[in-house]
């Protein structure tokens, strides 16, 4: 399994946008790259899911290099209710071996 | 659909009493996983199931620690004896299949006095 490198925390103000970036260098080739979100005395949330290039929802962006060696999440004018953990996953294709990192601590700041 | 249900969402128990957590997936969902969240390790992966089985439960501490899934709507978590170090939130989830959306029950949260 490709292991993941997240900052421990961030802080952002509301409105801003914030993109929290994670290092996956010996991702392999059919890993797939998804963010949860998890908020206190809850479980974890999906939030996107990608492969390469760019994926974009209602809620967030998924920026993929070419390299697929990092990806970005990118949430935009964030608010108060943001503040949360989220956790970037690799998962193998085919196999729902589902491992969750430290995460980063995101507090957006009124 | 109410979503992935867990029960109880609070568990007082004393060391060395048997516990067994319960969880009720989404109707037609393939996996089902069982975690433990504490602050010094964080949200780890004990076992997960796909259509009943085991498929890796690597993450299962100790023999202390057993799950089941007798049929496609209910799982178990059970610990035999519990310790004091096995306080800790623990999430089920279930996902319709394979590298897709997993969904989060609520969390048990477990003491053992």
């Amino acid at each position: 399994l490709a292991k993941t490198t997240q900052p421990i925390s961030m802080d952002s103000y509301e409105g801003q946008e914030v993109n929290i970036t994670c290092s996956h260098n010996n991702i392999a080739t059919n890993d797939y790259i998804t963010w949860y979100q998890q908020f206190p005395s809850q479980g974890p949330r999906f939030i996107i899911q990608g492969y390469k290039t760019k994926v974009t929802n209602e809620v967030a962006s998924l920026f993929i290099p070419a390299d697929r060696k990092s990806s970005t999440l990118s949430l935009p004018r964030v608010s108060l209710s943001d503040t949360a953990v989220y956790y970037c996953l690799v998962e193998q294709y085919n196999n729902n071996d589902m491992r969750f990192g430290a995460g980063t601590r995101l507090t957006v700041k009124p | 659909d109410a979503g992935v249900i867990q029960s109880p969402r609070h568990e007082v128990t004393e060391m060395g009493q048997e516990v067994t957590l319960r969880c009720k997936p989404i109707s037609g969902h393939d996996y089902l996983f069982w975690y433990r969240q504490t602050m010094m390790r964080g949200l780890e992966l004990l076992i997960y199931f796909n259509n009943n089985v085991p498929i890796d439960d690597s993450g299962m501490p100790e023999d202390r620690f057993s799950a089941k899934m007798p049929n496609a709507s209910f799982s178990t978590l059970k610990i035999q004896p519990s310790e004091p170090r096995d306080s800790a939130v623990y999430f089920c989830a279930s996902s319709l299949t394979v590298n897709t959306e997993a969904f989060f029950g609520q969390g048990t949260r477990l003491t053992v006095v």
